[in-house]
Formats: C-alpha cells, sequence, structure tokens
C-alpha cells in the first residue's frame, strides 16, 4: 500500500521569498504524484501532477515540483511566494492503475507581509 | 461543468439525529470518494465507489456510517445516529477512471461542515 509524509506541519515565510515544500511516499511501482491547495473553507484544487516523463512539472499559480525516484520525493516549489499562496497544502500518491488516492497530513503555509 | 456539487454546505444537528450528505459528481465521472477532515487527524479516506459499486468501506468509522450511490449522478453520506465526534467536515469527490489508462486526479467539492452538538 502506498503512504505519504509531509515532514512540515507549518511552514512561514515571508512574502517575495522562496518556497520548498516537502513530500516523501512510498510505494512500490511507479506511483503517480499530485499536489493540491486548500484555502480556508474551501475544497481541495489540484496544483500540479506528475505521471510520466519530465521528472520537473509545472503547476497553476507559479507552482512546479519536481520528482526524485532516489528519494522518493515530490517537493513543491515557487520561487516567489505572495500573500494568496497561504493555504494548507497536500501531497497525495495514486496507485497504478489503482482506484485509491492516500494523502499526506499537510502543510499549512503562512506568508508574512 | 459545475464541479462536483455538495449539500447542505453547513449543519447543525443534534446528537442523535440522523445526517445525510449529499454530492453530485462531475458529468462522465465513474469513480467516487468520500473523505472526512478534521485537525486531529487530517484527510480520511471513508469511502470510495466506481460505477456505483462501493469498493471499499474500511475507512468507515462504525455502522453508524452508511453511504449510497444510487446512480451515476448522486451520492448520499448517512450517519445514525450521530455523535458530537462526528463533527468534521466532509468532502465528495470524484474522478474519471478508464481501463487500462494512467490515473486521473480527483476533483473534490467544496465540503459540507457538519457540527454535532
Amino acid at each position: 500500500a502506498q503512504s505519504v509524509t509531509q515532514p512540515d506541519i507549518h511552514i512561514t515565510v515571508s512574502e517575495g521569498a522562496s518556497l520548498e515544500l516537502r513530500c516523501n511516499y512510498s510505494y512500490g511501482a511507479t506511483p503517480y504524484l499530485f499536489w493540491y491547495v486548500q484555502s480556508p473553507g474551501q475544497g481541495l484544487q489540484l496544483l500540479l501532477k506528475y505521471f510520466s516523463g519530465d521528472t520537473l512539472v509545472q503547476g497553476i499559480k507559479g507552482f512546479e515540483a519536481e520528482f526524485k525516484r532516489s528519494q522518493s520525493s515530490f517537493n513543491l516549489r515557487k520561487p516567489s511566494v505572495h500573500w494568496s499562496d497561504a493555504a494548507e497544502y497536500f501531497c497525495a500518491v495514486g496507485a497504478n492503475y489503482g482506484q485509491n488516492f492516500v494523502f499526506g497530513p499537510g502543510t499549512r503555509l503562512s506568508v508574512l507581509p | 461543468d459545475a464541479g462536483v456539487i455538495q449539500s447542505p454546505r453547513h449543519e447543525v444537528t443534534e446528537m442523535g439525529q440522523e445526517v445525510t450528505l449529499r454530492c453530485k459528481p462531475i458529468s462522465g465521472h465513474n469513480s467516487l470518494f468520500w473523505y472526512r477532515q478534521t485537525m486531529m487527524r487530517g484527510l480520511e479516506l471513508l469511502i470510495y465507489f466506481n460505477n456505483n459499486v462501493p469498493i471499499d468501506d474500511s475507512g468507515m468509522p462504525e455502522d453508524r456510517f452508511s453511504a449510497k450511490m444510487p446512480n451515476a449522478s448522486f451520492s448520499t453520506l448517512k450517519i445514525q445516529p450521530s455523535e458530537p465526534r462526528d463533527s468534521a467536515v466532509y468532502f465528495c469527490a470524484s474522478r474519471r477512471r478508464d481501463r487500462g489508462q494512467m490515473n486521473t486526479e480527483a476533483f473534490f467539492g467544496q465540503g459540507t461542515r457538519l457540527t454535532v452538538v
């Protein structure tokens, strides 16, 4: 069975600073990886996904993530954070041809003005 | 498409009452998921359906919880009787799963915030 860890429960960065949110997964085969964002009182919105091919994937809102098989990681990055990026971020892994998604515990991002 | 639609958005009920949460998935999607989100336990998968058939309900907390999907465009999650510890945000999500195709992302509804007093 697949699993996901997000080591950072809460991260605070200043507006304009760079950001990296960590995600590590455990799965025996090729994983399908996702990052979702949840603003307060809202549902989850997909930021980006990795299925195959280029290990650096671009998403919405200026986010990108890099898949590193050797490290079982799929870290999310943004070069310059905006105050509107303050939210909860979830990493998820889906099994090949599977029917389920497993979500990490989430990382809450706070942005200082 | 309007996306995944959940109703009600907010529900306050008294302990012991029956609660029914509703979900309309995106048209054409054939997998549906119910999640529960709390501060303590994060996002938990309760049950998921494929082509209206329940595939895995191992996440359903106990017999007080039940879910149905009578057709491709509607699902319900029922709690009877409700208890204060059931207070949480309940999300419904759907996705299109095609045989032999790579995995696709799930689309989430706005959630139902349930408060049991």
